[in-house]
């Protein structure tokens, strides 16, 4: 399996531009989450889906940030406007069931910074 | 308010000693707890996994130990090497209903040779 896979890798963009991060789960996982990683801040929780269906959006900082997940192989997490406080690294992670003694696999993370 | 905590301090030891890192947490009741591994530039990967009535977990050379009277977790690598250098996160599920868990900063150990 390849894994999580997650893009771009890097984006590095301007103030006010819309940014899109886009993440396909492993095949077969039910349950898909959105991460975002500071030195500040840690590696904190955004959003997560289970069934395609937002289950938790509490992280979610503000409404500049939006996520969906169409179908069981796809998501993306938007942010409109981008402002330079957005700047960090941004995981996806796929889970095969939705229980809690499920292992958490990571994609390889984008690293957003906003200009 | 809910909070773990981990070491923010980066930990060097010498190759073959046995490294401890520590999470600590308050005003949570965490049914399940796990370890992973950072790499500089890649996501976080599975180590370990502990439950509430577990007191210790091993793998090779990891060990886990759970205590939830003192709300804390050591994370042990014993016969420590140069490649066991990462940052090394804790994480809790606060309960076994939803799959939410919740990750401490991480502390990055380093092995000398």
């Amino acid at each position: 399996d390849a894994g999580v896979i997650q893009s771009p890798r890097h984006e590095v963009t301007e103030m006010g531009q819309e940014v899109t991060l886009r993440c396909k789960p492993i095949s077969g996982h039910n349950s898909l989450f959105w991460y975002r990683q500071t030195m500040m801040r840690g590696l904190e929780l955004l959003i997560y889906f289970n069934n395609n269906v937002p289950i938790d959006d509490s992280g979610m900082p503000e409404d500049r940030f939006s996520a969906k997940m169409p179908n069981a192989s796809f998501s993306t997490l938007k942010i409109q406007p981008s402002e330079p406080r957005d700047s960090a690294v941004y995981f996806c992670a796929s889970i095969p069931r939705g229980h809690s003694t499920d292992t958490q696999y990571f994609g390889p993370g984008t690293r957003l910074t906003v200009l | 308010s809910q909070k773990i905590e981990q070491n923010s301090e980066a930990l060097n030891i010498q190759e073959g000693k046995t490294a401890t890192l520590t999470c600590n947490y308050t005003n949570y009741s965490p049914a399940y707890l796990q370890w992973y591994r950072q790499d500089p530039g890649r996501g976080p990967v599975f180590l370990l996994l502990i439950r509430e009535n577990e007191k210790e977990k091993r793998k090779e050379r990891l060990k886990v130990t759970f205590d939830t009277t003192l709300k804390q977790s050591l994370f042990h690598i014993t016969a420590s090497q140069p490649a066991d250098s990462a940052t090394y996160l804790c994480a809790l599920a606060t309960t076994s209903g939803t799959y939410k868990y919740i990750f401490g900063t991480g502390t990055r150990l380093k092995v000398l040779a």
